[in-house]
């Protein structure tokens, strides 16, 4: 199986850019199409999609949000981060089956 | 607007079996493929299952295949997962979950049901 590393926390404080990072453990890109996705998770909620396809925003996203990456290093840039940002960061790859996800990233405020 | 309402979930006893529903609405239900991923206490996410269109190709990973069962009913717009001799690491919220378009990413997901397996 592929497994998605993330680091378990990462303060910001409101108004600067929060990067969160997710490395594979092979790469999960095929040509120049990069299976990386992300999801936000509030307290309580469901997840929500965010970026698909490592870089492309998912509808009713606002812009602030954005992904880039290859191979297996792939990163959630949010700039600049508003108090509605606080939540759990999960990257998802869909290159094979299993298709796993990170254990998440909290993003908390310093 | 895209709804998924799972229902389904309780409490029950290690080796028994629970069957997990889904009701979809704002789409057209039979053309995408459906999944289920969970999420234990206080972790992360896992995929669980997902289903074809017509409901012909299932697809599980190693920690449930052979125990658990995705299935669909297009005419009333619902999915399904039948879960049998359930261990207490089933314990978790279970979502249903829209597949995108274009890709095994998941696009939309419902609130979510618990599923506790003790004894």
């Amino acid at each position: 199986d592929i497994v998605l590393t993330q680091s378990p926390v990462l303060a910001v404080s409101l108004g600067q850019r929060a990067t969160i990072s997710c490395r594979a453990s092979q790469s999960v890109s095929i040509s120049s199409i990069n299976l990386m996705h992300w999801y936000q998770q509030k307290p309580g909620q469901q997840p929500k999609l965010l970026i698909y396809r490592a870089s492309n925003l998912a509808s009713g996203i606002p812009a602030r949000f954005s992904g880039s990456g290859s191979g297996t290093d792939f990163t959630l840039t949010i700039d600049p981060v508003q108090a509605d940002d606080i939540a759990a960061y999960y990257c998802q790859q869909s290159r094979e089956s299993p298709h796993t996800f990170g254990a998440g990233t909290k993003l908390e405020l310093k | 607007e895209v709804q998924l309402v799972e229902s389904g979930g309780g409490l029950v006893q290690p080796g028994r079996s629970l069957k997990l529903s889904c009701a979809a609405s704002g789409f057209t239900f039979s053309n995408y493929y459906m999944a289920w991923v969970r999420q234990a206490p206080k972790k992360g996410l896992e995929w669980v299952a997902t289903i074809s269109t017509s409901g012909s190709r299932t697809y599980y990973p190693d920690s449930v295949k052979g125990r658990f069962t995705i299935s669909r009913d297009n005419a009333k717009s619902s999915l399904y997962l039948q879960m049998n001799s359930l261990k207490s690491e089933d314990t978790a919220t279970y979502y249903c979950a829209r597949h995108a378009d274009a890709g095994d990413w998941f696009a939309y997901w419902g609130q979510g049901t618990l599923v506790t397996v003790s004894s």
